[in-house]
């Protein structure tokens, strides 16, 4: 069975902190997507990175950076100098290739103080 | 770009009553889903569809009802209103195709709170 746990429920940070959200998963499938998502207190869910099983190459884009390591099924992601619009809930997801499912994590939130 | 839209975006209902929470999706992906979030929980998969004239359960069926005649739309019916659906509604599509371009992300809908009083 698939599972993905975010085991950090809440975070609490002072701007400009660096601050990492851990994202660990479950699956025996060969080929999955990670993905996250960030949901503000307004309550959309905005897509933020996709990844395949086949491309562990970290990312950057601006301050926000994803570590993805198979070999400790673990897909991080790291917001540096954190500033209060980064206040959310962000979730983790796992999605086996070529079918329906999306399994998410149960977030987490993170508070980033002023 | 209208991506995923949702109407209504709120709605109360008494016990007991009926109502049809609409989804349209314009980026012509074959995926589509309704998640439920429960106040500070994370996302219920309630029905899915691969396709036009194909739906499945998720998760938490019970209650609701689907329907996909058309690639757009994926409207989500409540019968019988109870208290236990006063939640948040999301829609969402997807384009999963396993030989090219793998599952792409899941875009969503902004949303319906829904309170059943």
């Amino acid at each position: 069975a698939q599972k993905v746990t975010q085991a950090q429920t809440e975070i609490s940070v002072v701007e400009k902190e660096d601050v990492t959200l851990d994202c660990v998963y479950e699956t025996r499938d060969t080929t999955y997507y990670l993905f996250w998502y960030k949901q503000p207190p307004s309550g959309e869910l905005v897509f933020l990175i996709r990844r395949n099983s086949f491309d562990e190459q970290n990312e950057i884009s601006g301050r926000y950076s994803w570590n993805f390591q198979k070999s400790t099924s673990s897909f991080n992601f790291t917001i540096t100098a954190s500033q209060v619009v980064d206040s959310a809930v962000y979730f983790c997801a796992l999605s086996p290739s070529g079918t329906y499912k999306y399994i998410f994590g149960t977030g987490t939130r993170l508070k980033v103080l002023a | 770009n209208a991506g995923v839209t949702q109407t209504p975006k709120f709605r109360i209902l008494k016990i007991g009553q009926s109502m049809t929470l609409q989804c349209t999706q314009d980026m012509n992906h074959n995926y589509m889903y309704w998640y439920r979030q429960d106040p500070g929980m994370g996302l219920k998969l309630i029905y899915y569809s691969v396709g036009a004239g194909i739906t499945d359960k998720g998760e938490v069926p019970n209650g609701y009802n689907v329907s996909r005649s058309t690639t757009e739309d994926f409207p989500l019916r409540l019968e019988l209103a109870a208290p236990s659906q006063t939640s948040v509604y999301f829609c969402a599509s997807s384009q999963v195709d396993r030989v090219s371009i793998g599952n792409q992300p899941q875009h969503f809908g902004d949303g319906t709170r829904l309170s059943i009083l």
